[in-house]
């Protein structure tokens, strides 16, 4: 089966830099996504990864790690608007691709 | 159009009606997803379609949950007796097609605004 854990909550400060972990079991791994979700609005997609390593997008970087199941979501220099939810998922290639997300981690930056 | 839309944006039932949520995927979209987010939580797969065929429907909570896509485009998610456990967000997401018609590479999901279901 799949499984996803990342922390629900998380709290750092304007200008600081946050770390959001995310670790994952899957039999058929095709693709780690991290969305970002403000409250009462839909996620929107901040970064993919599917082989090893950092990605880099501007304050947001995401990395994987297959072979310990394993990624992260880094933001650096923290806005107050970058509170949110911020939402693991990995997409497996059995049944279809289909797409499993994690709970989500609410982030809470604070002046 | 420009994005996905989902109507109604906001709806009320008594518990035991039937309710039926409509999703329009962003044009030239293959792939369109059903999820339903209760309050605070995660989202919760339902249903996949790829083209009209649903591959993957091991998400449907219940057999009173089913899901029809047309002509590869509009899909309705129907929730027949509804109770009150059902009342949550329903998202609609659409990815656009990669090689051979299948899943693209990253399969960026883009995700309608939604429709609230409150079962009363």
């Amino acid at each position: 089966g799949q499984n996803i854990d990342q922390p629900t909550e998380m709290t750092a400060t304007e200008g600081a830099i946050v770390q959001i972990n995310c670790t994952y079991q899957t039999s058929g791994f095709n693709g780690l996504f991290w969305y970002q979700q403000h409250a009462g609005e839909a996620p929107t997609f901040l970064s993919y990864n599917v082989l090893d390593g950092l990605e880099e997008k501007g304050r947001f970087s995401s990395f994987l790690s297959r072979s310990k199941g394993y990624s992260y979501l880094l933001l650096k220099e923290l806005q107050m608007k970058d509170s949110a939810s911020y939402l693991c998922a990995v997409r497996d290639r059995t049944g279809g691709f289909k797409t499993i997300f994690g709970a989500g981690t609410r982030l809470f930056v604070k002046a | 159009g420009a994005g996905v839309s989902q109507s109604p944006s906001n709806k009320v039932t008594e518990k035991g009606k039937d309710v039926e949520l409509r999703c329009d995927p962003i044009s030239g979209h293959t792939a369109l997803y059903w999820y339903r987010q209760s309050l605070g939580q995660g989202l919760e797969f339902l249903i996949y379609f790829q083209g009209n065929s649903a591959p993957d429907k091991s998400g449907l909570p219940s057999d009173r949950f089913s899901a029809e896509r047309t002509g590869g485009s509009v899909s309705t998610l129907t929730i027949q007796r509804t109770q009150q456990e059902d009342s949550a967000v329903y998202l609609c997401a659409s990815s656009s097609p990669g090689l051979a018609g299948g899943p693209s590479v990253t399969d960026t999901q883009y995700f309608g605004p939604g429709t609230r279901l409150t079962v009363l």
